[in-house]
C-alpha cells in the first residue's frame, strides 16, 4: 500500500525566509502529485499539480519538484509571508489518492 | 463556478440519530470521494464513486452509506451516529484518476459532532 510521509510535522520561520517542505512516498507508480494548502477550519485548496512525467511546477512564489525514482517531492516557498501560515498537504495519485498528514507552517512577522 | 459544494457546514447529532451530508459538483466530474479528517490522522477515504450508479468502499466505510444517482450529487448517509464519527468530512471530485493532469477538487467540509 502506498504510504505518504511529510516531514517536518510543524515548522516555524521568520517572515522573509525561504523554506522547503518535504513529501516522500513509497510506490513510484503514480499518475501525479498534488500539493494542497489547508487553512484552519477550511477545505483543501490545490496549489500545484505535477504530472508523473514532469520534474517541477511553479506558481508565483511556489515551486514544487518531483523525483519519482526516489519517491520524493519538495515544495519550495520563497520569501515567506505571514499569510502563508497554513497546513500544507501532499497527495499522490495511484489506484487512489494517498495523502500525507501535512506540515503545519507558521510564518512569524 | 461553484466547484464542490457541501452542506451543512456544521452539525451536532445525538448518538443514534441519522443524517445525510450533501455534496454536489458542477464540473461534470466522473469521480467523487468522501473523506474524513481527524486531528493528526490525515485524510481517510470512506467511499468513492467512478460514475453515476457506481460506488465502492474506501478505507473506513463502516457506519456510512452512499448513493450516486446523478453525476452531480454524492450524498453520504450516517444511519446510527456514534461518537467515533465525530470528525470533519470532506467531499472531493476529479475528472479522472488515471489522467495525470486531472487535479482533485475539495469542498469546504462539514464539521460533525456526535454527543
Amino acid at each position: 500500500k502506498q504510504e505518504v510521509t511529510q516531514i517536518p510535522a510543524a515548522l516555524s520561520v521568520p517572515e522573509g525566509e525561504n523554506l522547503v517542505l518535504n513529501c516522500s512516498f513509497t510506490d513510484s507508480a503514480i499518475y501525479n502529485l498534488q500539493w494542497f494548502r489547508q487553512d484552519p477550519g477550511k477545505g483543501l485548496t490545490s496549489l500545484l499539480l505535477i504530472q508523473s512525467s514532469q520534474r517541477e511546477q511553479t506558481s508565483g512564489r511556489l515551486n514544487a519538484s518531483l523525483d519519482k525514482s526516489s519517491g520524493r517531492s519538495t515544495l519550495y516557498i520563497a520569501a515567506s509571508q505571514p499569510g502563508d501560515s497554513a497546513t500544507y498537504l501532499c497527495a499522490v495519485t495511484g489506484n487512489q489518492f494517498y495523502f500525507g498528514t501535512g506540515t503545519s507552517l507558521t510564518v512569524i512577522p | 463556478n461553484a466547484g464542490v459544494t457541501q452542506t451543512p457546514k456544521f452539525r451536532i447529532l445525538k448518538i443514534g440519530q441519522s443524517m445525510t451530508l450533501q455534496c454536489a459538483q458542477d464540473m461534470n466530474h466522473n469521480y467523487m470521494y468522501w473523506y474524513r479528517q481527524d486531528p493528526g490522522m490525515g485524510l481517510k477515504l470512506i467511499y468513492y464513486s467512478v460514475g453515476a450508479g457506481i460506488t465502492d468502499k474506501g478505507e473506513v466505510p463502516n457506519g456510512y452509506n452512499v448513493s450516486r444517482s446523478t453525476t452531480e450529487d454524492f450524498p453520504l448517509r450516517l444511519e446510527l451516529a456514534a461518537p467515533s464519527q465525530t470528525s470533519v468530512y470532506f467531499c472531493a471530485s476529479s475528472y479522472s484518476r488515471a489522467n495525470p493532469s486531472s487535479p482533485l477538487h475539495f469542498g469546504n467540509g462539514t464539521r460533525l459532532t456526535v454527543t
